[in-house]
């Protein structure tokens, strides 16, 4: 059973559309997250939930919305899609908001043509 | 400011030579040190947790160690299946703050 699982793994489309990413995890963790990871390989991150609330909402322009149905997913939607969105997001839980370790999907590489 | 520094960027290494990589941090209220294995095309995977100078954490051939200031992952004797990126990452407050990485190579 995998723990934090994304999709699409993949996502490639036109500038300009609008998409989104689905998580869901299965360890009962109470923090979900939103990574961006640049082709330099730093993660950045997005946003954070916890119990379905927002607690992080790092510098992302408001073309990033995350939406949390229940504490068990955070999905993400990007509406207007830039060249400069291309990148991998990752999606990560943890049962804390801090100090404890955070488990990750397998991200969605997204490209902008 | 909180920020993490890991050091080299980049490290090749012959199959068992063993060897270390560095992560220094700067933060206010340190809520654990954490060390991740990134694969190619793989989500981060978490390897340790150090909450405390002086604590030492062992898996297989990688220790992890911690003191006020830095960690070190240490490999023993690596194998080619060690090639990975390794992340380190401090707890402060909400979040993480990642380090960019240090990429092992080790070549049979």
């Amino acid at each position: 059973d995998t723990a934090v699982s994304q999709t699409p793994k993949y996502l490639v489309t036109q500038m300009g559309n609008d998409k989104s990413i689905k998580c869901e995890q299965n360890l009962g963790h109470d923090t979900m997250y939103w990574y961006k990871q640049d082709s330099k390989k730093f993660l950045k991150i997005m946003f954070s939930y916890n119990n379905k609330e927002l607690i992080i909402n790092e510098t992302v322009p408001n073309r990033f919305s995350p939406k949390s149905p229940d504490k068990a997913h955070l999905n993400l939607h990007i509406n207007s899609l830039e060249l400069g969105d291309s990148a991998v997001y990752f999606c990560a839980s943890s049962s804390d908001s801090a100090g404890q370790p955070q488990h990750f999907g397998d991200g969605t590489r997204l490209s902008i043509l | 400011e909180d920020q993490v520094t890991q050091s080299p960027e980049a490290l090749r290494l012959q199959e068992g030579e063993s060897s270390s990589l560095n992560c220094s941090y700067t933060v206010s209220g340190l809520r654990g040190l954490f060390w991740y294995r990134q694969d190619p095309g793989k989500g981060p995977e978490f390897l340790f947790t150090l909450y405390s100078a002086g604590e030492e954490k062992e898996k297989e051939r990688l220790k992890a160690t911690l003191t006020k200031k830095e960690s070190f992952l240490h490999i023993t004797a690596p194998k080619p299946e060690d090639s990975a990126t390794y992340l380190c990452a401090v707890g402060s407050n909400y979040q993480l703050i990642w380090g960019a990485g240090t990429k092992l190579i080790i070549k049979p």
